[in-house]
């Protein structure tokens, strides 16, 4: 199975980047490393995706390691609405599983 | 809009009694999902379906079953033999080319 691990929590104070690490050693050349966030008692949302190089969009960034071992996700300047739990996981070219880990719970302080 | 529904909201059964979960996308996606979500938990997978008239089960599919007949529905029904039905239930869909997976809003199972 397609594997992720990330960090259980972080906190950060509001206006402050925000860095969450994600290891997926076992990703293949073909799989995507996708960026989801889900708040209290709502389905997750997509955040940003990317495959080999730097991503950016207007929610956050993302950075890739070379070896595409582990990523990134950036948030610039954390705001009190960006308290929510991250998933990090892998998306596979054929046979998608999707395959959530437990997350990283932001907390954003005022 | 295209979207990812999910109904109903809220739904509240007694033991015993099978229910069914509604999952409606008019994404035109292929691959679709449903997920259990515990309190302060993550999402683990309980069937996906990459075609129609096609599914597999995930890492908890015991006590569920689902069917795929059309591209747009992925019913699930939660039987009288899962032995802790109360639950959140996450339906999503994902399209072909790499985009973004889509998410419904949940249904909250509670089983008294």
């Amino acid at each position: 199975d397609a594997k992720t691990t990330q960090p259980n929590s972080m906190e950060s104070n509001e206006e402050e980047p925000v860095h969450l690490p994600c290891n997926h050693s076992t990703i293949s050349g073909t799989d995507y490393i996708h960026w989801y966030r889900q708040l209290p008692s709502q389905g997750p949302e997509y955040v940003i995706h990317g495959l080999t190089s730097n991503v950016n969009n207007r929610m956050a960034s993302l950075a890739i390691a070379e070896d595409r071992k582990s990523s990134t996700l950036i948030l610039h300047r954390a705001t009190l609405r960006d308290a929510a739990v991250y998933y990090c996981i892998q998306v596979k070219a054929a046979g998608n599983k999707l395959t959530f880990g437990g997350g990283t719970r932001v907390l954003v302080k005022p | 809009d295209g979207g990812i529904t999910q109904s109903p909201k809220y739904l509240f059964r007694k033991e015993g009694q099978n229910v069914t979960l509604s999952c409606e996308q008019n994404l035109n996606h292929d691959a679709m999902y449903w997920y259990r979500q515990d309190p302060g938990q993550g999402l683990r997978l309980i069937y996906y379906s990459q075609i129609v008239n096609d599914f597999q089960k995930g890492d908890i599919a015991e006590g569920y079953s689902v069917s795929r007949e059309k591209k747009e529905s992925f019913p699930l029904t939660v039987t009288s033999a899962q032995k802790n039905p109360t639950a959140f239930y996450l339906c999503a869909s994902l399209g072909q080319g790499h985009t973004e997976a889509f998410f419904g809003q949940g249904t909250r199972l509670t089983v008294v």
